[in-house]
């Protein structure tokens, strides 16, 4: 079936450093639609962005990601980071009409 | 426009209760989801409806989940009876549907004593 990998569940950083969060998936369908959704303390999950067109590169906030069916990959990435992202984030596939999650990383920026 | 909302935002049971859990999808919306969240699980899928039919239970969850869509502007989540490990936040999504944005509702705490 379906899958999204996150492997890191937890990154800290200081603030000013670059941000990556890897997400790799796997899929049979040949146009999934993948996304980043952020959940900060005490809110819900909301869209932070989300693509379907391969090799582009998407942005929205400060963070950019870029699919990459070749080696099927959606990783989240900022130039640097603020306190304000620390949050969840979840990669997200959309193939079909199912929709899988990733298990989620938690992003800590200290100052 | 008024988005996902769910009620109550808090509920607190007793072992072996039955609770039921309310979510008033975006108006519009053709698909809703149910997901529990957990810090150690992160957000399990337990149920799926497109237009109102059943598309996905969540497996493992049928024995005391069930989630309904009286109409396409109302859905419920039934757990009965409850136990203490479904103390979690239920998130009630919903989306215009195919391949669409997710949108959450704020969640309902249930706490299982």
């Amino acid at each position: 079936g379906d899958s999204v990998t996150q492997t890191e569940g937890l990154v800290t950083l200081t603030e000013g450093l670059p941000v990556m969060l890897n997400c790799t998936y796997q899929t049979i369908y040949s146009n999934p639609f993948l996304f980043w959704y952020v959940q900060h303390l005490n809110e819900s999950p909301r869209l932070l962005l989300k693509s379907f067109t391969d090799n582009k590169r998407t942005e929205h906030q400060g963070f950019h990601a870029t699919l990459h069916k070749s080696s099927s990959s959606f990783h989240l990435q900022k130039s640097s980071a603020q306190l304000s992202d620390s949050a969840l984030y979840y990669c997200a596939l959309t193939s079909g009409y199912k929709v899988v999650f990733g298990s989620g990383t938690r992003l800590l920026v200290s100052p | 426009d008024a988005g996902v909302t769910q009620t109550p935002r808090h509920e607190v049971a007793e072992k072996g209760q039955t609770i039921i859990l309310k979510c008033e999808p975006v108006s519009g919306h053709n698909d809703l989801f149910w997901y529990r969240q957990t810090k150690i699980q992160g957000l399990e899928l337990l149920s799926y409806f497109r237009s109102k039919s059943l598309m996905e239970d969540g497996g493992a969850f049928k024995d005391r989940f069930k989630a309904e869509m009286l109409n396409s502007s109302f859905s419920t989540l039934k757990i009965q009876p409850t136990e203490p490990k479904d103390s979690a936040v239920y998130l009630c999504a919903s989306s215009p549907g195919g391949a669409e944005t997710l949108y959450f509702g704020s969640g309902t705490r249930l706490t299982v004593l």
